[in-house]
């Protein structure tokens, strides 16, 4: 089992619509959970983090944490043909310590 | 967010020779920076785990005598590629711990080599 589960995709939505993106972890003593945008020949840009259970929200971006069921996901609103990139899952804390674990990615691709 | 710089963003360099790679965090002091590779399509690879005044920690598979890391400052930390070969031809990226209460990592923006 893969310590960071994403699904590779691609993920396509329309312009304008919600793009939610799931991950899953295996470390239950995870704390800290990201989520990065990375474009095509690009670097990683990290878009938020987010470490209780819930929702946190800035701009169109909105993480979700669920502890319980070891899961995090990144809604994205009001979908831009901007926003086409790689988004990486990223969890800290737990046996990896200060190490950060990072998913595969999903290709997300928002259409015009 | 903190910056991470890198230099040079791009080098082509022929088989059998070193190439360096610079990492800086440009306003903030970074105790830990970290090493990844990326191939194309592919996720990131943690390669090493950088630690100002100490040895670096190497993830399992990558040889350390090949790819050297020295972190003498809190701001800069160096990858270099000795001996390069074309599989060494990546995409070689550094994050900075920026210190923060939650770990976050910032990425400098890469450094693309291709050996010939």
């Amino acid at each position: 089992q893969k310590e960071v589960e994403q699904n590779s995709g691609p993920l396509s939505v329309p312009e304008g619509a919600i793009a939610s993106l799931n991950c899953t972890y295996s470390d239950r003593g995870s704390q800290s959970f990201f989520w990065y945008r990375q474009y095509s020949g690009k670097s990683p840009e990290l878009i938020m983090f987010i470490y209780s259970n819930g929702d946190k929200e800035d701009g169109r971006f909105t993480a979700q944490l669920n502890k319980a069921s070891q899961y995090v996901s990144l809604l994205i609103r009001d979908s831009q043909p901007s926003d086409s990139a790689t988004y990486l899952c990223a969890v800290n804390g737990g046996t990896g310590g200060f190490k950060t674990i990072f998913g595969a990615g999903t290709r997300l691709f928002v259409k015009a | 967010g903190a910056v991470v710089s890198q230099h040079p963003s791009r080098v082509i360099c022929k088989s059998g020779t070193s190439v360096k790679i610079e990492c800086r965090s440009l306003d903030f002091q970074a105790t830990t920076m970290f090493w990844y590779r990326q191939f194309p399509k592919q996720s990131l690879m943690l390669m090493a785990t950088s630690n100002e005044g100490s040895k670096a920690t190497y993830e399992q598979g990558v040889e350390k005598d090949k790819f050297l890391i020295n972190h003498a400052s809190l701001t800069l930390s160096t990858l270099t590629v000795t001996s390069a070969h074309p599989e060494d031809s990546s995409f070689y990226i550094c994050s900075a711990w920026g210190g923060g209460s939650y770990n976050e990592q910032f990425f400098g923006p890469g450094t693309r080599l291709t050996v010939l």
